[in-house]
């Protein structure tokens, strides 16, 4: 069974600051994936980045990258330049590149971003 | 290109009601998925089809039904609303994706349901 924890529940991080979420997670798959959400206010599950368990470079998409560390099972989010538009929800989860590709969640992180 | 898209957005039931939350994707997707997420929670698994003409359990499937009705189309059925079904649904797609060196795959979530059920 896959598992994925997010410690902190709420952040606070100033405008234009850098935050590190926090993203740890269990399993025996030696294939998978692993992906950040971000979810406003308004409610929609919004697609950041991902990262596979074989990539060897960090996956980066603009203001987001993410923080692999295989052998710690850890898949931080590291958001640079934070702005107010990003105070959401942050949810990591990870599926298997095996049977079933459905997402296994964490509880979430709530940020909120200060001016 | 609407992505995916569910309706209706708000619904309240009484206990012992039944309905059916449509969801549709129009990128051509085979992978449909049906989640729940609860108050302080992430997303659990309720259903999911990998394909047209095929569907399996998730985490939380009991007092769930689902049709995936053709490959645009996968629809969850409450026959008999409970209050622990009050939650907010997601619907999802994926495609798998063949990269350099394995595959890869993203969901697409809609917009969710929010349904409360008396």
């Amino acid at each position: 069974a896959q598992k994925i924890t997010q410690t902190q529940p709420g952040m606070f991080v100033q405008e234009k600051e850098a935050v590190t979420l926090d993203c740890t997670y269990d399993t025996s798959d030696p294939s998978y994936g692993l992906f950040w959400y971000k979810q406003p206010s308004s409610g929609e599950m919004i697609f950041l980045i991902y990262q596979g368990s074989y990539d060897q470079q960090n996956a980066t998409e603009g203001r987001y990258s993410l923080n692999f560390q295989k052998a710690r099972k850890s898949a931080n989010l590291v958001i640079s330049a934070s702005q107010l538009g990003d105070s959401a929800m942050y949810f990591c989860a990870m599926r298997k590149d095996t049977g079933r590709r459905a997402l296994t969640f964490g509880s979430g992180t709530r940020l909120q971003v200060q001016p | 290109n609407a992505g995916v898209t569910q309706t209706p957005k708000f619904q309240v039931l009484k206990t012992g009601q039944s309905m059916t939350l449509q969801c549709a994707q129009d990128m051509n997707h085979n992978s449909m998925y049906w989640y729940r997420q609860d108050p302080g929670m992430g997303l659990r698994l309720i259903y999911y089809s990998a394909s047209e003409g095929t569907t399996d359990k998730g985490e939380v499937p009991n007092g769930y039904n689902v049709s995936r009705l053709n490959k645009r189309e996968f629809s969850l059925r409450l026959e008999s609303a409970a209050p622990s079904q009050t939650s907010v649904y997601f619907c999802a797609s994926s495609e798998i994706v063949q990269g350099l060196f394995h595959r890869t795959d993203t969901q697409y979530f809609g917009p969710g349901t929010r349904l409360t059920v008396l």
